[in-house]
Parts: C-alpha cells; sequence; structure tokens
C-alpha cells in the first residue's frame, strides 16, 4: 500500500529563520509528487509538481527537491504569510488505475 | 479567471440519508478530481473523472458514487450516510487527466447526525 510520511507534524520559525519540511514514501509506479498549501478553512493551494529524482523546482521562498525516496520543501527566510499547513502527494498505479495519496501535513507557523 | 467553486458550502444531514454535492470547474478543465478530508485521517482521493468517464480511484465503498457532464461539472453522491462521513469535501479541477496542477474548491462541510 503506497504511504506518505510527512515531518516534523509541527514546526514554529522565527521569522527570516529558514528551514525543511520533510515527505518521505513508499510507491511503486510513482507519476508524480505534489507540494500543496492549506490555509484554514480553504482547499489547497497548489505550490508544485515533481515527477523524477534530482528534479528541483522553486517559487519565491519556496524550493523543492526530489529523491527517489523522499522530497523536501526548502523555505528560505520564511515570513509570517508562509504559514499554513504543507501537504505532499504522491500518484502512483494501483491496480490499473492512478491514485493519489496524501500526507498529513506539515503545519507551520512563522512568528515576527 | 473564476476559481472552483463547489456547493453548497455547509450541509447537515441525518444517517442513513442520502447526499448531492456539485462541483464546477475552472473554464476549460476537463478532469474533475473528489477528496475527502478529516482530522483523523487527513485528505483522502475519492475518484476522478475526465470527459465524462471515471478515470481513477481510490478506496472508499461504493456508497460513494460521482458523475459528471457534458461541461465538466461534476456531482458527487453518498447514500446511506453513516456519522464518520462527516468530513470536508473537497473538489479540484485540472486541465489534464491525472491531477497535474490540481486547483481546489474551498469545499462542502458534510455533518452527519
Amino acid at each position: 500500500e503506497d504511504q506518505v510520511t510527512q515531518s516534523p507534524e509541527a514546526l514554529r520559525l522565527q521569522e527570516g529563520e529558514s528551514s525543511s519540511l520533510n515527505c518521505s514514501y513508499t510507491v511503486s509506479g510513482l507519476r508524480g509528487l505534489f507540494w500543496y498549501r492549506q490555509d484554514p478553512g480553504k482547499g489547497p493551494e497548489f505550490l508544485f509538481t515533481l515527477y523524477s529524482a534530482g528534479e528541483e523546482k522553486e517559487k519565491e521562498r519556496l524550493k523543492a527537491t526530489l529523491t527517489k525516496k523522499e522530497s523536501f520543501l526548502h523555505i528560505t527566510a520564511p515570513k509570517p504569510e508562509d504559514s499554513a499547513t504543507y501537504l505532499c502527494a504522491v500518484q502512483a498505479h494501483s491496480g490499473g488505475y492512478q491514485k493519489v495519496t496524501f500526507g498529513t501535513g506539515t503545519k507551520l507557523q512563522v512568528i515576527p | 479567471k473564476a476559481g472552483v467553486t463547489q456547493t453548497p458550502r455547509y450541509l447537515i444531514k441525518t444517517r442513513g440519508q442520502q447526499v448531492t454535492l456539485s462541483c464546477s470547474p475552472i473554464s476549460g478543465h476537463r478532469s474533475v478530481s473528489w477528496y475527502q478530508q478529516t482530522p483523523g485521517q487527513g485528505l483522502q482521493f475519492l475518484f476522478e473523472y475526465f470527459s465524462e468517464t471515471q478515470r481513477n480511484k481510490g478506496n472508499f465503498p461504493g456508497r460513494f458514487s460521482g458523475r459528471q457532464f457534458s461541461n465538466s461539472r461534476s456531482e458527487m453522491n453518498v447514500s446511506t450516510l453513516e456519522l464518520g462521513d462527516s468530513a470536508l469535501y473537497l473538489c479540484a479541477s485540472s486541465l489534464l487527466q491525472g491531477n497535474t496542477e490540481a486547483f481546489f474548491g474551498q469545499g462542502t462541510r458534510l455533518t452527519v447526525v
């Protein structure tokens, strides 16, 4: 069964204090790995899709990387508006279907 | 351009009833996926429709079903509601099949009493 584990569950950073969020996965037939951010009371907001080991993507203060077993979301010099829950998801082939499995998220709080 | 619209936003139903939720995707998007989000299980994939056909599905019982219309709007139906079906139901649309770069709606909060 496909598994996605995110760590830490919660992270509290001072404004400007860089850090990384981890997403480790166990799937067969990986089609893609996605990162989303979710604010309270809202649906997830798409950030990145990564398809193969070694791939990297950047957007403002965020950079996502992918290896064969895990992905990292690096946050450089975060600001309070970066506070949110960050979700990782993998898409893989399973029984003739493409199935999406989400991790439980990392809740990030950035303190001014 | 308009985002993904889900209706209704909130719903209270009684155990044993059935419910239908609606999702209007972003204009031009042909893929609609449905998810269930609960505090205990997180986000779980229900199914994906593309061009009016179910293309992918998760591990939910047959009580959960859906359909997609020719204008790409989608509905999700849950029959014989159980207390454990209380959740935030999210719909996501994307241009291509397979959840690439999916845009989510704000969800329908379903409470089963």
